[in-house]
């Protein structure tokens, strides 16, 4: 299985501030990286395909880059309504896996 | 658009059977190249993907559950279902079944929670 490293597992910022999440896989999974975020209580939401694409709906301040294992997520301007847990997940192969999470707090 | 919806028993007693439905609305489950996949998330923890399966009836499973794994469809009723047999307090999660699109879950129902417990 490919594993999945987030980093970090928790942060605070404050409202305004650029906020980046990074995600290492095991092994080179080019560019089959999606992320999500989750409010407490609520399922997953997928912001992110493909490693670089905005799914529809979702804000431009969403922003996701990386090839092979390194991978970044961002948020260029935190707001109070992006409190969650953010993931990562490959979709290199079977099975698919999940990072730990990086929970994001103002 | 498409919704799911998730149900079953909150509440299976060890050794025995987790049988849950997902309930397909706003469009046809057979409709698209889609895969269906069912996920689970143990209370505070990360998500664990349990396997998936498309219209045709085809699956797979996660290695680390595929013992105890069953999935099937029913096209006709716009539903899928999960069977996870010999649960242990380990499996107790809230469990989601989805949409997976090329790779991605873009499509998630609300969740359910299931506790293992006598």
């Amino acid at each position: 299985d490919i594993q999945m490293t987030q980093s970090p597992s928790s942060l605070s910022a404050s409202v305004g501030d650029r906020v980046t999440i990074s995600c290492q896989a095991s092994q080179d999974i080019t560019n089959y990286l999606n992320w999500y975020q989750q409010k407490p209580g609520k399922a997953p939401k997928l912001l992110i395909y493909d490693a670089s694409n905005l799914e529809t709906g979702v804000p431009l301040r969403f922003s996701g880059s990386g090839s092979g294992t390194d991978f970044t997520f961002s948020i260029s301007s935190l707001q109070p309504e992006d409190v969650a847990t953010y993931y990562c997940q490959h979709s290199a192969n079977l099975p698919l896996t999940f990072g730990g999470g990086t929970k994001v707090e103002i | 658009q498409v919704q799911l919806q998730e149900s079953g028993p909150g509440l299976v007693k060890p050794s025995q059977t987790l049988s849950l439905t997902c309930t397909v609305s706003g469009g046809s489950i057979s409709s698209g190249s889609y895969y269906w996949s069912w996920i689970r998330q143990p209370a505070g923890k990360g998500l664990e993907w349990i396997g998936r399966i498309d219209t045709s009836g085809s699956t797979n499973y996660n290695p680390s559950l595929k013992s105890r794994v069953t999935m099937s469809v029913d096209t006709s009723k716009n539903e899928l279902s999960l069977k996870l047999s010999s649960v242990t307090a380990a499996d107790t999660a809230v469990y989601y079944c989805a949409r997976e699109n090329r790779g991605a879950i873009d499509i998630w129902g609300q969740g359910t929670m299931v506790t293992v417990s006598s």
